[in-house]
């Protein structure tokens, strides 16, 4: 089925750890985001990449870093996790940023940091 | 910056109710969009307004665009077990192209 694919489902990493969200899209969108979810604060964006080769910073970016590696391909990457990286974290695609697209999210990464 | 104040954060119900929930916004909006998130899952667009005024459906879901462009109406008929979840209002502005999220309003059917 078309859509968004995000790996892995679930994670559990000790504080310093470091691990790459990765995320891949097959609808040939040109904009993808990386969002984290925690309870009662619906979702911040933490970086977007509006078209292939560039990135940038949304609301919460400390503590991660991101790659578009080609079209297709979106990760997210924690270099030393940390308790408060503890959080549930979506993928998401667009036709592109700006006019009204909707976006399409995976199903998500639930990532524990003890 | 922009913020959006979606309300209520949870509703218990008893099926068959219908159920309102809405969005308001500091600033005007150009887009409303509404998405449904289930358990475990990613959130999945239900309705997409575009035209201060418009209304639109989708089965037992309605949603309004206010007309002032900072609110936004979502309306659920004759509510049904699989309806629970988590309902997120978003705008999109002039002056940020980014999606604007609400905290989302969680719908429990009482049993």
């Amino acid at each position: 089925n078309a859509g968004v694919t995000q790996t892995p489902k679930f994670q559990v990493l000790k504080t310093g750890q470091s691990m790459t969200l990765q995320c891949a899209q097959d609808m040939n969108h040109n904009s993808m985001y990386w969002y984290r979810q925690d309870p009662g604060m619906g979702l911040r964006l933490i970086y977007y990449s509006a078209s292939e080769g560039t990135t940038d910073k949304g609301e919460v970016p400390n503590g991660y870093n991101v790659s578009r590696l080609n079209k297709r391909e979106f990760s997210l990457r924690l270099e030393s996790a940390a308790p408060s990286q503890t959080s549930v974290y979506f993928c998401a695609s667009s036709e592109r940023t700006g006019g009204p697209y909707g976006y399409t999210f995976g199903s998500g990464t639930r990532l524990t940091v003890v | 910056g922009q913020q959006l104040n979606q309300s209520p954060q949870s509703m218990f119900i008893q099926e068959g109710e219908d159920v309102s929930m809405n969005c308001t916004s500091s600033s005007i909006f150009n887009t409303w969009l509404w998405y449904k998130q289930d358990p475990g899952e990613g959130p999945v667009l239900l309705i997409a307004l575009y035209k201060a005024g418009e209304l639109t459906s989708n089965g037992r879901l309605t949603a309004q665009f206010g007309i002032t462009r900072k609110d936004s109406f979502l309306n659920i008929s004759a509510s049904i077990p699989s309806d629970v979840g988590i309902y997120f209002c978003a705008g999109q502005g002039d002056s940020n192209y980014q999606l604007i999220w609400g905290a989302g309003t969680k719908l429990i059917i009482k049993p």
